[in-house]
């Protein structure tokens, strides 16, 4: 079955550090690839997809490359900031059942200022 | 994007009594919804696929029984359990896929829900 593997925390930085957060997956199929956020007491946001190998998402600074050769979606950021503190999770879904995703365990974020 | 809403998002109540929790997607129509558990510092656990005018599909382990999912509009689906007990105090959140979408989900507040 299909499985995400993303990077243990927690993971502490100083503001305006660089972020690296590792996530794999293995499928069976040519799945679409997600990063959501979740801030505290809150539910999860979309902050990033890419459903293709070699699609790059982006937003707020973040990014991340679909990689098919190597299974991997690391989510990069340059300049991390305080408000950038949060959980997040690595995701994928596969047609014809897209809706149901398969989540990582989720990586604790803390910047410092 | 596509909004989700969920409520109560913080409930409190005796043990016995059952909780209703609500989820609506207030700007399409959700054919599917999904219900998650999640656990402190943990992942999100996929409890049950809620489908429209049908049985919801449980995951292996979920007392269906005990977790009623009801989907009578394109734009609710309700989640209620029923006789909760301290065990069952957890943080559930609800998903919706858009209509066209590639895959993501559109999630709701998530509700805490603790029992005494």
């Amino acid at each position: 079955g299909d499985s995400v593997t993303q990077m243990e925390g927690p993971v502490t930085l100083s503001e305006e550090a660089f972020l690296t957060i590792n996530c794999t997956y293995t499928a069976t199929g040519y799945p679409s690839l997600f990063w959501y956020v979740q801030y505290p007491g809150e539910g999860l946001q979309l902050l990033l997809k890419a459903t293709k190998a070699d699609d790059k998402g982006s937003n707020k600074g973040f990014e991340a490359t679909y990689r098919k050769e190597t299974t991997s979606f690391h989510l990069e950021k340059g300049s991390v900031q305080v408000s950038d503190s949060a959980v997040y999770f690595c995701a994928l879904s596969e047609m014809p059942n897209a809706g149901k995703s398969t989540f990582g365990d989720g990586t604790t974020l803390t910047v410092k200022p | 994007g596509a909004v989700v809403s969920q409520h109560p998002s913080r409930v409190i109540c005796k043990s016995g009594t059952s909780v209703k929790i609500e989820c609506r997607s207030l700007d399409f129509q959700a054919t599917t919804m999904f219900w998650y558990r999640q656990f402190p510092k943990k992942s999100l656990m996929l409890m049950a696929t809620s489908n429209e005018g049908s049985k919801a599909t449980y995951e292996q382990g979920v007392e269906k029984d005990k977790f009623l999912i009801n989907h009578a509009s394109l734009t609710l689906s309700t989640l209620t359990v029923t006789s909760a007990h301290p065990e069952d105090s957890s943080f559930y959140i609800c998903s919706a896929q858009a209509g066209g979408s590639t895959g993501e989900l559109f999630f709701g507040e998530g509700s805490r829900l603790t029992v005494l």
